[in-house]
C-alpha cells in the first residue's frame, strides 16, 4: 500500500532555533499534502495545504512566517518551524493525497516537537 | 463549513464484545466522504474505513463497519469482537469531494478494551 514517511519522529530544540520536518510520499506522487497540528489529548487541526509548485494555503490563525511550508517536488513537502518557542511544542503530522478516488489519503507517522 | 461531533470522550468495552462509537456531521456539500481513523499512543493515524455520501450500502472492513444514516447525518463506527489492541483514540473525519480535500476531524473518542 501507499506509504507516507515523516522525519524526524521526535525533535528537541532550544528556543529561538528553527526546525525542519519532512513529509515524503514514498510510492506515489502527491500534488497536495496537508499539515496538521495536534495538542495533547486533542484533535488534529489543519494548519495548511501544501501545493506542489505553488504557495501553501494557510488556515486562519496560522502564521505563515512562523510555519514555512515548501512543496518543491511531487514527493516531498517540508514544514519549517522558525524561531521556535515552547508554545510551538506539539505533534505535527502530514498527510498526502494521491488524488485517485475519494479514500486515498495517507498519513505520515507524525513528528513530536519539544522546544525547551 | 464542515463540522464533526463526537460526543463520547471515552468508552469502555469488554474484550470480544461489540462497541459503537458515535459521530455526527454537518455540511452543506452534496458530495462528501466520511472517514474513521485509529490513533494508538504512538501517534500514527491508521485508516479504518471510508463511506462516500452517495454510497448506498454501509461500508465494512473486517471487524469495522460504518452505520451511515444520511438523513440523520450520522456515521457511527461499529467494532465487533473487540480486542485488547483496539484500545486507542478514534477519530471521525470528513472531507468534501469537490473542493478542498483536507480532512476535518472530530474531537475523538478514547476506547479502552478491558479483558
Amino acid at each position: 500500500g501507499a506509504v507516507v514517511s515523516q522525519h524526524p519522529s521526535r525533535v528537541i530544540c532550544k528556543s529561538g532555533t528553527s526546525v525542519k520536518i519532512e513529509c515524503r510520499s514514498l510510492d506515489f506522487q502527491a500534488t497536495t499534502m496537508f499539515w496538521y497540528r495536534q495538542f495533547p489529548k486533542k484533535s488534529l487541526m489543519l494548519m495548511a495545504t501544501s501545493n506542489e509548485g505553488s504557495k501553501a494555503t494557510y488556515e486562519q490563525g496560522v502564521e505563515k512566517d512562523k510555519f514555512l511550508i515548501n512543496h518543491a517536488s511531487l514527493t516531498l513537502s517540508t514544514l519549517t518551524v522558525t524561531s521556535a518557542h515552547p508554545e510551538d511544542s506539539s505533534f505535527y503530522i502530514c498527510s498526502a493525497d494521491r488524488g485517485r478516488g475519494t479514500g486515498e489519503l495517507f498519513f505520515g507517522e507524525g513528528s513530536r516537537l519539544t522546544v525547551l | 463549513a464542515q463540522k464533526i461531533t463526537q460526543t463520547q470522550p471515552g468508552m469502555f468495552v469488554q474484550e470480544k464484545e461489540a462497541v459503537t462509537l458515535d459521530c455526527t456531521y454537518d455540511t452543506s456539500d452534496p458530495s462528501y466522504g466520511l472517514f474513521w481513523y485509529k490513533q494508538p499512543s504512538s501517534g500514527e493515524m491508521i485508516f479504518l474505513i471510508y463511506q462516500g455520501s452517495y454510497d448506498q450500502q454501509n461500508a465494512t472492513e473486517g471487524r469495522y463497519s460504518l452505520n451511515f444514516q444520511k438523513a440523520r447525518k450520522s456515521a457511527n463506527l461499529v467494532i465487533s469482537a473487540s480486542q485488547l489492541g483496539d484500545s486507542a483514540m478514534y477519530f471521525c473525519a470528513m472531507r468534501d469531494n469537490t473542493g478542498r480535500r483536507a480532512l476535518t476531524f472530530g474531537s475523538g473518542t478514547r476506547l479502552q478494551v478491558q479483558p
